[in-house]
């Protein structure tokens, strides 16, 4: 069956250093999108790649969908402590409704 | 507008008992999804509704879990004869209807963690 693989599983910066998490599917994906999960909470909507080749930015956070639609990266640039939490993609084939979510990045950023 | 809700937020259940998690979706939502998540792994799909119909539910569990979404009030994932396997935070999140324009994002609710004892 489909799977999405996370690397890397943990991650610990210093604040104000970067951050990338990369994301892998054994299948094509119609689309992904990207979830922040702090400790003891929900996940939280960040972003949706459909287009292959896709480049989004949010402030710090830069999204990009790989050309054959089976990879994506999340890149924080100048990590706070405000970015603590389980970073998680979801991606989904063509003709489905469900997601796959990833094995998850957990990132700790030490002050 | 509120969020998505599920209640309870916590549930303890003994070994053999029934469990039954709600879930309100935003308001103008029809779809809903369901995921586990045990500590320190990601969300494993289980069932996605709308309201009236089961549209995928190939995560679920063949046997003791159902799901639906009556067309008035929260979808409701039911759990019988629950075993200690099943401790695990569940979580809800609804979607705007899909098609042109879609897919759309998943709002979470806060979920419910279940404990079996």
């Amino acid at each position: 069956g489909q799977q999405v693989m996370q690397i890397p599983q943990y991650q610990h910066v210093q604040e104000g250093e970067d951050f990338t998490t990369y994301c892998n599917s054994s299948t094509t994906l119609s689309n992904i999108q990207w979830y922040k999960q702090r400790p003891g909470g929900h996940p939280v909507f960040l972003i949706q790649l459909v287009k292959s080749g896709e480049v989004k930015k949010q402030k710090r956070l830069t999204f990009q969908f790989g050309e054959a639609k089976k990879n994506s990266s999340l890149h924080i640039t100048a990590t706070q402590t405000t970015d603590v939490g389980t970073y998680f993609c979801a991606g989904r084939t063509s003709g489905t409704y469900k997601y796959i979510f990833g094995t998850g990045t957990r990132l700790k950023v030490l002050a | 507008n509120a969020g998505v809700m599920q209640n309870p937020r916590h549930l303890v259940r003994r070994r053999g008992q029934e469990a039954r998690l709600r879930c309100s979706p935003m308001k103008g939502h029809s779809h809903v999804y369901w995921y586990r998540q045990l500590p320190e792994e990601g969300l494993k799909f289980m069932v996605y509704l709308q309201k009236e119909n089961i549209i995928d539910e190939s995560g679920m569990p063949k046997e003791r879990f159902s799901a639906e979404f009556p067309k008035e009030g929260p979808s409701i994932l039911r759990i019988q004869q629950v075993v200690r396997g099943d401790s695990a935070a569940y979580f809800c999140a609804s979607s705007p209807l899909t098609g042109t324009g879609g897919p759309y994002e998943q709002y979470f609710g806060p979920g419910t963690r279940l404990t079996v004892t």
